[in-house]
């Protein structure tokens, strides 16, 4: 399971509250990112890091913020939750060496903003 | 036009059947193209992947691309009902720091 857990793994909130999601990984790889899955849209990249303090957008960051202090966590936050933020939120690493990006996920995050 | 397509699905087989799922993309620059499978409440967990054109096979599943039309499938053969997932397909282009672009996912369900 490439050593990826995800805290929580469920989370209810209410709309306006700050939210923040845990990536955490065992191996020291440098690539990790952070991607929703929502029903007729697929697994859509929010944002990614690749490396301690280097992040960058995907195609669905407004909203999100996302901080990268050790190697092995990537934050996600989401300032102030609003209900289109209600998701499942996977963390995925990416292992170096490899002919192409290869990714390999966690077990998911359930959030509901209401 | 999105840059990858994929069958919506849902799609219901009798166990044993074989199954047919296919994904077109837009993009000629792709040149991995894999298959992911998901259980429910899990995350995608790396089923196959193809460099280029060809085909792939591992065991029961096949995988298959044509650069020509921009479109690739994966075959199950015999499938089981431990088949039943969603299954997405992904593509890059070459180089580790690539970004991968997904299909929506095709939900399976083979019933006994």
């Amino acid at each position: 399971d490439a050593g990826i857990t995800q805290s929580p793994r469920h989370k209810v909130t209410e709309t306006g509250t700050p939210v923040t999601l845990r990536c955490h990984q065992t191996e020291n790889h440098r690539y990790m990112y952070w991607y929703r899955q929502d029903p007729g849209h697929g697994l859509r990249l929010i944002h990614y890091s690749y490396g301690v303090k280097d992040t960058d957008k995907g195609e669905v960051s407004d909203g999100y913020s996302v901080s990268r202090s050790k190697t092995e966590d990537f934050l996600l936050t989401l300032e102030s939750a609003t209900s289109s933020q209600t998701s499942v939120y996977f963390c995925a690493i990416s292992v170096a060496g490899g002919e192409y990006n290869e990714q390999f996920f966690g077990p998911g995050t359930r959030l509901t903003v209401l | 036009q999105k840059e990858v397509e994929q069958d919506p699905g849902p799609l219901s087989v009798p166990e044993g059947a074989i199954v047919s799922l296919n994904c077109t993309y837009s993009n000629s620059a792709f040149q991995y193209f894999m298959w992911y499978r998901q259980y429910s409440r899990k995350g995608p967990e790396l089923l196959m992947y193809t460099y280029s054109s060809g085909n792939k096979e591992d065991g029961r599943f096949t995988a298959q691309v044509d650069k020509s039309s921009k479109y690739i499938s994966l075959f199950i053969r015999d499938s089981q009902p431990s088949d039943s997932a969603t299954y997405l397909c992904a593509m890059t282009p070459t180089g580790a720091n690539s970004k991968l672009t997904f299909g929506k996912g095709i939900t399976l369900s083979v019933r006994p």
